[in-house]
């Protein structure tokens, strides 16, 4: 079945530092792949996407590129910032009719000035 | 516009007890999803309903069930509660069935079981 798995936290980053959220998926067809970002006490919210191979998603300064040789699924963003503390979590969705995504276990980013 | 709803947003419950979830969808949206979110893990998909009827369902026992109704809105009803139902439950809306819809989130109900 689909599965993915991202980097455990909580990783901790001073402003501005570089950031990277590692993700590896496993699919048996050709998946979409997310990122969703989720505030305290708040619901999930996208944050870029990719629908198919050596597609580049970006948003707010994170990118993230679909590469399928390693099946990754990187979040990469130059400078962070306090307000991006959130948890982050890959995700994906198969081909197919339905809509269900499959999610990461989510990582916790703190970000302190 | 307004986003995806949920209600109510906590609940407190006994083992054993029954409980009904509610979500409205985005204007225009005709599939809606449900995810359970256990604290420290990622949303778990239960359901999927498009046009009234369920077409998706995850790994979860008969105790879950939902429906869906002619204005697209859902709930999402357990029944027996386990103390292992305590979750955050997310409803998610897109246009239409198919995998490449964006799925937009509502707030999430949080359920506790004592």
């Amino acid at each position: 079945g689909n599965s993915v798995t991202q980097m455990e936290g909580p990783v901790t980053l001073s402003e501005e530092a570089f950031l990277t959220i590692n993700c590896t998926y496993t699919a048996t067809g050709y998946p979409s792949l997310f990122w969703y970002v989720q505030y305290p006490g708040e619901g999930l919210q996208l944050l870029l996407k990719a629908t198919k191979a050596d597609d580049k998603g970006s948003n707010k300064g994170f990118e993230a590129t679909y590469r399928k040789e390693t099946t990754s699924f990187h979040l990469e963003k130059g400078s962070v910032q306090v307000s991006d503390s959130a948890v982050y979590f890959c995700a994906l969705t198969d081909t197919g009719t339905a809509s269900k995504l499959t999610f990461g276990t989510g990582t916790r980013l703190q970000v302190t000035l | 516009d307004a986003g995806v709803t949920q209600s109510p947003t906590h609940l407190i419950k006994t083992r054993g007890q029954h409980v009904t979830l509610r979500c409205s969808p985005i204007s225009g949206h005709k599939s809606v999803s449900w995810y359970q979110q256990v604290l420290g893990q990622g949303p778990q998909f239960i359901f999927q309903y498009y046009e009234k009827e369920e077409r998706g369902r995850g790994n979860f026992p008969d105790r879950f069930s939902a429906r869906q109704f002619p204005n697209y809105s859902s709930e999402l009803n357990v029944n027996a509660l386990l103390l292992g139902d305590s979750a955050l439950y997310l409803c998610a809306s897109s246009l239409d069935r198919g995998s490449y819809n964006e799925q937009f989130f509502g707030p999430g109900t949080r359920l506790t079981v004592l």
